[in-house]
């Protein structure tokens, strides 16, 4: 079965530095999200990508973060100067239509921030 | 903006019991999701429901989309110790994103 994945598996990054976090979408899906799970808490949306812009976003994803599709396969999520509070698994999820079809999840990426 | 409420927050049982938890949300959903996330990974999409009144099964599980369309449960037949880990619902009313509720930990004794 067709899946979600993330690169790297964890990230460990001084409070300042920028990151990129990467997603292989499923390769027939058309919207693209990222979502954060700070530990012990619950999911929370963070933005939603399609047709090569951002569709819709939540009051996390300021301005310090950014959305990327470089290129056919892959879609990123940069945060610009991390804080000790972006530390957080960070989810990306894919579906084949926004409203109707699930949203299938990556394993994220373990966000640590020194 | 739109809160779900999910309960219990957490159950212990013995192995070869049935499961009930259930979410209600404070606004009209046309979606609901049931995902279980295990420590390290990566929410698995258990059941979708898409009207209300539904009531779908997979395997054990089964999943209805409450007629108010405000709530839904989720049952898990004759647990197994393999049904160990959160479960989370999720819910979407007409072109908002996707919320999550709190989850609920399953623990199961054999």
């Amino acid at each position: 079965e067709p899946e979600v994945t993330q690169t790297p598996s964890h990230q460990v990054t001084q409070m300042g530095q920028e990151v990129i976090l990467r997603c292989v979408p499923i390769s027939n899906h058309l919207y693209f999200y990222w979502y954060r799970q700070i530990l012990g808490q619950k999911v929370e949306f963070l933005v939603s990508f399609y047709n090569n812009e951002i569709s819709e976003k939540s009051e996390i994803f300021d301005d310090q973060f950014s959305v990327e599709r470089p290129d056919g396969s892959n879609f990123t999520l940069k945060i610009r100067s991390t804080k000790l509070e972006d530390s957080a698994m960070y989810f990306c999820a894919s579906s084949q239509d926004r409203g109707w079809q699930p949203q299938h999840f990556g394993d994220g990426t373990r966000l640590s921030i020194l | 903006g739109q809160q779900l409420n999910q309960s219990p927050q957490s159950m212990f049982i013995q192995e070869g019991e049935d499961v009930s938890m259930n979410c209600t949300s404070s606004s009209i959903f046309n979606t609901w999701l049931w995902y279980k996330q295990d420590p390290g990974e990566g929410p698995v999409l258990l059941i979708a429901l898409y009207k209300a009144g539904e009531l779908t099964s997979n395997g054990r599980l089964t999943a209805q989309f409450g007629i108010t369309r405000k709530d839904s449960f989720l049952n898990i037949s004759a647990s197994i110790p393999s049904d160990v880990g959160i479960y989370f619902c999720a819910g979407r009313g007409g072109n908002t994103p996707l919320v999550f509720g709190k989850g609920t930990r399953l623990s199961v004794i054999a």
